[in-house]
């Protein structure tokens, strides 16, 4: 597609609920990165996709996060029995490679939490 | 510990005012720095990208400076307009993180008529 497309644009879960969040990078971007931006705060960083590479999960905040990236495409953020802190507006980028140009970012998911 | 700190974290201008927006880093190895501008619900869109040898880049009306020296950036506005309302992100990539970036908090721009 023509840009980072991220679905769904909201999402109202309940405490204790697993959700998942949907990215569909540009086509032919081989690096993927999700980050997570809460209320009043600044990005930070989730997970790094590249190509067929082990990926980065160095941001991951707890067990209950995980992602995958199917077909060096797709990605999918689970979140299992979400929390109220998990509440935050998460964001999907991609880029050509990993050489940091060309970072391309969707618009977004906001998660709430009940 | 890479940081990125932006000032003000606010700011309110009037139409067609200038202004500058601040940015101070501490990462190393140092690759490259951006701004972005975010609107109220969409994602970051980016405005200037500058590697370590380049001291200034314009976009429109908009113009970054680096001074790599110093680790300090700004962003210049000229001749604002009510759509530049918005919050201007500066981040810093760090040679060695793998295209992680750095993000600053922000500094939330409200351009008044």
């Amino acid at each position: 597609g023509a840009g980072v497309s991220q679905s769904p644009s909201n999402k109202v879960t309940e405490k204790g609920k697993d959700v998942e969040l949907r990215c569909d990078p540009i086509s032919g971007h081989t690096a993927l990165y999700w980050y997570r931006q809460s209320l009043g705060q600044g990005l930070e960083f989730l997970i790094y996709f590249q190509g067929n590479s082990a990926p980065d999960k160095s941001g991951l905040p707890s067990d209950r996060f995980s992602a995958e990236r199917t077909g060096g495409s797709v990605s999918t953020l689970t979140i299992q029995r979400t929390q109220q802190e998990d509440s935050a507006v998460y964001l999907c980028a991609s880029s050509l490679s990993a050489s940091n140009y060309g970072y391309t970012f969707g618009s977004g998911t906001r998660l709430t939490v009940v | 510990k890479n940081q990125v700190e932006q000032s003000p974290q606010s700011l309110i201008i009037l139409e067609g005012k200038n202004c500058t927006l601040q940015c101070n880093y501490t990462v190393s190895p140092f690759s490259n720095l951006r701004w972005y501008k975010q609107d109220t619900g969409r994602g970051p869109v980016s405005l200037t990208i500058m590697t370590f040898s380049e001291n200034t880049k314009s976009n429109g009306r908009y113009t970054a400076t680096l001074d790599a020296d110093t680790k300090q950036s700004s962003l210049h506005i000229t001749a604002s307009q009510l759509s530049d309302s918005a919050s201007y992100i500066c981040v810093v990539s760090a040679g060695n993180q793998g295209g992680k970036l750095i993000f600053g908090q922000g500094t939330e721009l409200s351009v008044k008529p």
